[in-house]
């Protein structure tokens, strides 16, 4: 199984300011038959459930504000939020969706400083 | 509006079963994957079960093999998994999501299951 491991596991970020969070994987999730990176990050407020963010490591989905950004390649990933916002306080986690079985991060809670 | 609204949890004690649905609706059912993920109260996501789009292609976490079954029907836009041989370690809030291909964007608001006697 592809192991992913996240950090920090919280984080507490003045509003306005950036806010960087890691994702380490196992084994590679880049496919060498599309180059293309086999990972999402997902935005989850209490009580809800989550939300896609991020796919293919860096494509945002419809909706999502452009502070968030996902980078990396392979190994290593990272999201940012360029300018935090309030309503950004939630738990985010990273997937890979490479091979099965899909595999989360242990989630990284982001709060305001 | 894309839709997709579990039922079917509750409170089981050890060993007993429970069969939970996912009904969909606003998109094209049968054009989606569908899982299953869930979440021990105050922890992490775990996936659980994946169905192919028409059914015939499943897998599970290795935890539930042999126990949980994932189904989906769809003519009635509904997926469903069930639940046997229930354990305290499968207390969690279970999701219903969909995607195209293994990109899951539609989620539901999840239902609970505590196992406890």
């Amino acid at each position: 199984d592809i192991v992913m491991t996240q950090s920090p596991d919280s984080l507490a970020v003045s509003l306005g300011e950036r806010a960087t969070i890691h994702c380490k994987s196992s084994q590679s999730v880049l496919s060498s038959s599309d180059n293309r990176n086999y990972l999402a990050w997902f935005q989850q407020k209490p009580g809800q459930p989550p939300n896609l963010l991020i796919y293919w490591a860096s494509t945002r989905e419809s909706g999502v504000p452009d502070r968030f950004s996902g980078s990396g390649s392979g190994t290593d990933f990272t999201l940012t939020i360029s300018s935090l916002q309030a309503e950004d306080v939630a738990v985010y986690f990273c997937q890979q969706y490479y091979d099965a079985p899909l595999t989360f991060g242990g989630g990284t809670k982001v709060e305001i400083k | 509006e894309v839709q997709l609204v579990e039922s079917g949890g509750g409170l089981v004690q050890p060993g007993g079963s429970l069969r939970l649905s996912c009904a969909a609706s606003g998109f094209t059912f049968s054009n989606f994957w569908m899982i299953w993920v869930r979440q021990a109260p105050g922890k992490g996501l775990e996936w659980v079960a994946t169905i192919n789009k028409d059914g015939n292609g499943k897998n599970y976490v290795d935890s539930v093999k042999g126990r949980f079954t994932i189904s989906r029907d769809n003519a009635k836009n509904s997926l469903y998994l069930q639940l046997n041989s229930l354990r305290a370690e499968d207390t969690a809030v279970y999701f219903c999501a969909g995607g195209v291909g293994w990109i899951f964007d539609y989620w539901g608001q999840g239902t609970l299951v505590t196992v406890s006697s």
